[in-house]
């Protein structure tokens, strides 16, 4: 069976530092890699999305980034955390092709705070 | 207008109870619905799933989906207090530059004991 892995589960960061947030996937091949911010109390925002190694598609221009080095790896970075990177971030894959694509598979999140 | 409008609750019930949560949507090319629950400070978790129009039933919870409406709905019956969380509905059209869900902002679920 397939599972996802992120971590850390738990991040408390300065203003002005790096941030580097790990996903990977075990148990399938080429999958599509997601990751997602969700503010307190609101709905979950696409921040970036990949349909192989290499291949990121950003959703929201702003102080982070994503690199998918691995087939079931998706890294999401940033080289200076603003207050307003703070919130849950959820990596999540789907199948990339076939009848269950658009089901969504989400990790256990992160929560970060920038202070 | 958001694509998606789910009323964020919270939603206080009995235990026991039949709840009933929806959303509507604006965009008639969705074909894909599903529901995701989700604990506090955990991931989301796919609940139920269904394509078109009709419903789907999967032990205590019913998925309904009404596109002539843009309205779909969960009903959960028997409610019981590990019931209370946030509920996510989720939608995609399922085109080929379409791989992403769009969501509700979730309704909050408190069942008491």
């Amino acid at each position: 069976s397939q599972t996802i892995h992120q971590w850390p589960a738990t991040l408390v960061q300065p203003v002005g530092s790096p941030l580097s947030l790990e996903c990977t996937v075990e148990g399938t091949s080429n999958p599509n890699l997601y990751w997602y911010r969700q503010a307190a109390g609101r709905g979950l925002q696409l921040l970036f999305y990949s349909v192989g190694i290499g291949q990121i598609s950003s959703e929201v221009p702003q102080n982070l980034s994503a690199s998918r080095p691995q087939d079931r790896q998706f890294i999401l970075s940033s080289k200076k955390l603003l207050l307003s990177d703070s919130g849950f971030y959820l990596c999540a894959w789907s199948p990339h092709t076939g009848k269950n694509n658009e089901k969504l598979f989400f990790g256990s999140g992160t929560q970060l705070s920038v202070l | 207008q958001k694509e998606v409008e789910q009323d964020p609750g919270p939603l206080s019930v009995p235990e026991g109870a039949i709840v009933s949560l929806n959303c509507t949507y604006s965009n008639s090319a969705f074909q894909y619905f599903m529901w995701y629950r989700q604990y506090s400070r955990k991931g989301p978790e796919l609940l139920m799933y269904t394509y078109s129009s009709g419903n789907k039933e999967d032990g205590r919870f019913t998925a309904q989906v009404d596109k002539s409406s843009k309205y779909i709905s969960l009903f959960i019956r028997d409610s019981q207090p590990s019931d209370s969380a946030t509920y996510l509905c989720a939608m995609s059209s399922g085109m080929d530059s379409s791989y992403k869900l769009i969501f509700g902002s979730g309704t909050r679920l408190l069942v008491r004991p």
